[in-house]
């Protein structure tokens, strides 16, 4: 059973840079997509990006300007970073495994999500 | 950027009804990449439906997928008291999107 892990300071100060890692255990990263979403309290889900464990990245076009996500096949993670931060960044935000092939076979495990929040 | 309005914002139902929830999309979508997800209190997100019309590994055939181009549907058949949630329609096209979110309550 493939498991995800977030990990990161729940705490950051507007304009500084956010940073989540994620753990993938009982699983390799490789041969799948992995990707970041978050959703700020009370609000819905959105979508960051996504890297293929080949280290190809997709992102999404409102926070392309601020985002990059990573990953390290050989401490099977991968991880987010979110430059100049302000209170609207402020969310859960998740990890999650990315299934595609012919069609998208969507977010099938979801790690059980950060807290993040951006204050002085 | 493909914007997807999900309808009604709240359904307020009983037990043992049927729900039918809409995700309408500003452009087609190729039913390929049109997924659902459930989402509980405090807890994470949960694949449903994938390719508009599949069940995920696990997923109760009381819950069903259907549409095409621009509108699509998930419908349970008859609601349980663990559905009560909020549910998540997705768009996997050039630019990824979520819908705003059904709120099934129970009435």
């Amino acid at each position: 059973q493939v498991l995800l892990q977030e990990s990161g300071p729940g705490l950051v100060k507007p304009s500084e840079t956010l940073s989540l890692t994620c753990t993938v255990s009982g699983g390799f990263v490789m041969s799948y997509y992995w990707s970041w979403i978050r959703q700020p309290p009370g609000k819905g889900l959105e979508w960051i990006g996504n890297i293929y464990y080949s280290g190809s990245t997709i992102y999404s076009p409102s926070l392309k300007s601020r985002v990059s996500i990573f990953v390290d096949t050989a401490k099977n993670q991968f991880s987010l970073k979110l430059t100049s931060v302000t209170a609207a960044d402020t969310a859960v935000y998740y990890c999650a495994r990315e299934r595609m092939g012919r069609g998208y076979y969507g977010l099938d495990v979801w790690g059980q999500g950060a807290t993040v929040t951006v204050s002085s | 950027e493909i914007v997807l309005t999900q309808s009604p914002g709240t359904l307020s139902l009983s037990p043992g009804e049927r729900g039918t929830l809409a995700c309408r999309a500003s452009q087609s979508v190729s039913s390929s990449y049109l997924v659902w997800y459930q989402q509980k209190p405090g807890q994470s997100p949960r694949l449903l439906i994938y390719g508009a019309s599949n069940r995920a590994a696990g997923i109760p055939d009381r819950f069903s997928g259907s549409g095409s181009g621009t509108d699509f549907t998930l419908t349970i058949s008859r609601l349980e008291p663990e559905d009560f949630a909020v549910y998540y329609c997705q768009q996997y096209g050039s630019s990824p999107t979520f819908g705003g979110g059904t709120k099934v309550e129970i009435k």
